[in-house]
């Protein structure tokens, strides 16, 4: 098992571009997960889902925008990037009941926005 | 006051000793507790869960106290290997959601 994976690894914008970032995991899981962490800051959650074709707010959805059209997949769209999204993307999954789950998560993405 | 609050650190501790990390949150009502671990530039994984009852994994020891509102983590014997970032998480609301601490970081030295 490949676990959480996230594509890419590492991503450059330029100020208002667009970008997706791909997170699959191959565990079956019913919730996934982005967080974006920055230094002082700890991770916070973007967006949440419980299930496919589910999305949820987190505590800093502005900016970004999901998808959840397939099970193992969760994806992380920015419309029009901005320098205060420069930050490091993590995704994360659980099974269902994920509060009292382990989160598994993927690698991160490093994103920066110039 | 933050939802989640750790000591950010850094603690720099010899090898052998024994360090200790406590963890404060804010709501009564939280229903899980968790320390997880973060290397340097790596994903976060899950170190253990707190039970109330307090649980103890090989030199870990985790420790809730829900009339204080606070989480603890005992590593004895430590070693090289243990050096990262440990992170407090709780469910704060009996959600689908965690909240993070922002991490304590430690490193053991030689």
């Amino acid at each position: 098992n490949a676990g959480v994976t996230q594509t890419p690894k590492f991503r450059v914008l330029k100020t208002g571009q667009s970008m997706t970032l791909l997170c699959a995991q191959d565990m079956n899981h019913e919730y996934m997960y982005w967080y974006r962490q920055d230094p002082g800051m700890g991770l916070r959650l973007i967006h949440y889902s419980v299930g496919e074709g589910t999305t949820a707010k987190g505590e800093v959805p502005d900016g970004y925008n999901v998808s959840r059209l397939k099970k193992q997949n969760f994806l992380l769209g920015l419309e029009s990037a901005a320098p205060s999204q420069t930050s490091v993307y993590f995704c994360a999954s659980t099974r269902a009941g994920g509060w009292q789950e382990t989160q598994y998560f993927g690698p991160g993405t490093r994103l920066l926005v110039l | 006051r933050k939802e989640v609050e750790q000591d950010p650190g850094p603690f720099n501790v010899p090898e052998g000793a024994t360090v200790a990390f406590n963890c404060t949150y804010s709501n009564s009502a939280s229903q899980s507790f968790f320390w997880y671990r973060q290397d340097c530039r790596k994903e976060p994984k899950l170190l253990m869960s707190v039970y109330s009852s307090g649980n103890e994994d090989g030199r870990f020891t985790a420790q809730l106290n829900r009339a204080s509102q606070y989480i603890s983590l005992l590593i004895r014997d430590s070693k090289l290997s243990d050096s990262a970032t440990y992170l407090c998480v709780v469910n704060l609301f009996g959600n689908e959601k965690l909240t993070f601490g922002t991490g304590t970081r430690l490193t053991i030295i030689p």
